[in-house]
């Protein structure tokens, strides 16, 4: 079967490095995605991972590591909007998305 | 601005009374995805649609069914909502299935039954 672990909430404080963990299990895997969604609203994406290592686009960077089953998000330079869920999605063997139930990402001034 | 538009962005309907939530898409994408999302839990797939190929999951209930009359549209049917129905339903689009394709989402539909 497949399964998505990532922490419930993380509280953090503006200007701070935040990083955000997914662990998966999969018999298929064909990239890990993460979305960010803010309260009440659809999730946009951030991030595809499907080789190992770090992908950077400004101030969030995505990692992956396949043999592990882990990806992690990395937020830098915090600030007040980027309070919101952070959802890791594996795609599997037939490029369906499974989703995590996100972590609530709390920013504190 | 392409784009994934859902209406009504709020819906409120009572115990067993059909309800229809709309999707239109700019995107001309190919593929169209119904979700349905309850507070902090992850998206659960329902439907998605290749073009006019409708693919059902598994586990989504007799009680949902869907619609893609054309490219631009897609409907969700709850045929009688029940109180366990009450959720954000997302609607989202992607160029294709077979390949790492970003989804896009539209704002989403809160369904509130009374």
């Amino acid at each position: 079967g497949q399964n998505i672990d990532q922490p419930t909430e993380m509280t953090a404080t503006e200007g701070a490095i935040v990083q955000i963990n997914c662990t998966y299990q999969t018999s298929g895997f064909n990239g890990l995605f993460w979305y960010q969604q803010h309260a009440g609203e659809a999730p946009t994406f951030l991030s595809y991972n499907v080789l190992d290592g770090l992908e950077e686009k400004g101030r969030f960077s995505s990692f992956l590591s396949r043999s592990k089953g882990y990806s992690y998000l990395l937020l830098k330079e915090l600030q007040m909007k980027d309070s919101a869920s952070y959802l890791c999605a594996l795609m599997d063997s037939n490029y369906q998305l499974i989703w995590g139930a996100g972590t609530k990402l709390i920013i504190k001034p | 601005d392409a784009m994934v538009i859902q209406n009504p962005r709020y819906q409120v309907t009572q115990f067993g009374k059909p309800v229809t939530l709309s999707c239109s898409q700019t995107l001309n994408h190919n593929v169209m995805y119904w979700y349905q999302q309850k507070s902090s839990q992850a998206p659960k797939l329902l439907f998605h649609y290749y073009d006019k190929d409708f693919n059902n999951e598994a586990d989504t209930p007799d009680n949902f069914q869907s619609r893609r009359p054309n490219t631009s549209f897609c409907f969700l049917d709850i045929r009688s909502p029940g109180l366990g129905d009450a959720a954000m339903y997302l609607c989202a689009t992607s160029s294709g299935t077979g390949g790492p394709y970003e989804q896009y989402f539209g704002p989403g539909t809160r369904l509130t039954v009374t």
